[in-house]
């Protein structure tokens, strides 16, 4: 039982370049988010999906795009990463998106935008 | 909109000390509180979720507190010992929204 896991773990793009960050989980969650780690600031949410076929805007959806592609996969898509882009990405889930359950995460993506 | 606090931002302590990390918020109209675990360059381990109906949970040395009229739950660790030198992140849930702190980095030294 792998839990989420994503892909790439370490990224460096150009100005201007474009990638997608992949991440899939095997726990058949309903829910799964994508979040950013600044140093000195906790995780802020990006997009969410909370079931299949749903996505919405979470505080700093600027610059990114989301696609639900099943129940298991959620990617991040850069299409013109920026410097103010590097950071940690984390993808997590959860079993739905609703009240009284936690939320379990992949290990991360480290992007680095020169 | 929901705020989340912790202090202290850093923290170092001897080997063997009970200790109190702090987490407030602006929005008492939560769901739950989660704290979280972060070790340098590695993903998030959930340690207790403690819902918005209860007071507190366990799980082995630690004890989680909420107390949501006042905005605050305490996470306590007795008897601290070197590997539970990480990052604790709490996070409150509102909605489909996880809101984080800014993490307390713990050092426990032998």
């Amino acid at each position: 039982n792998a839990g989420v896991t994503q892909t790439p773990k370490f990224q460096v793009l150009k100005t201007g370049q474009s990638m997608t960050l992949q991440c899939a989980q095997d726990m058949n969650h309903n829910s799964m988010y994508w979040y950013r780690q600044d140093p000195g600031m906790g995780l802020r949410l990006i997009y969410y999906s909370a079931s299949e076929g749903t996505t919405d805007k979470g505080e700093v959806p600027n610059g990114y795009n989301v696609s639900r592609l099943n129940k298991r996969e959620f990617s991040l898509r850069l299409e013109s990463a920026a410097p103010s882009q590097t950071s940690v990405y984390f993808c997590a889930s959860s079993p739905q998106g609703l009240a009284g359950v936690e939320q379990f995460f992949g290990p991360g993506t480290r992007l680095t935008v020169l | 909109k929901q705020e989340v606090t912790q202090i202290p931002a850093a923290l170092s302590v001897p080997e063997g000390e009970n200790l109190v990390l702090n987490c407030s918020f602006t929005d008492s109209a939560i769901y739950n509180l989660q704290w979280f675990r972060q070790d340098p360059g590695k993903g998030l381990t959930s340690l207790l979720l403690i819902q918005s109906s209860q007071r507190e949970q366990t799980s082995g040395r630690l004890n989680a507190s909420l107390d949501k009229s006042s905005g605050r739950s305490t996470l306590y660790i007795a008897a601290s010992q070197p590997g539970d030198s990480a990052t604790y992140l709490c996070a409150v849930r509102a909605g489909n929204m996880l809101t984080f702190g800014g993490g307390t980095r713990l050092m426990v030294k032998p």
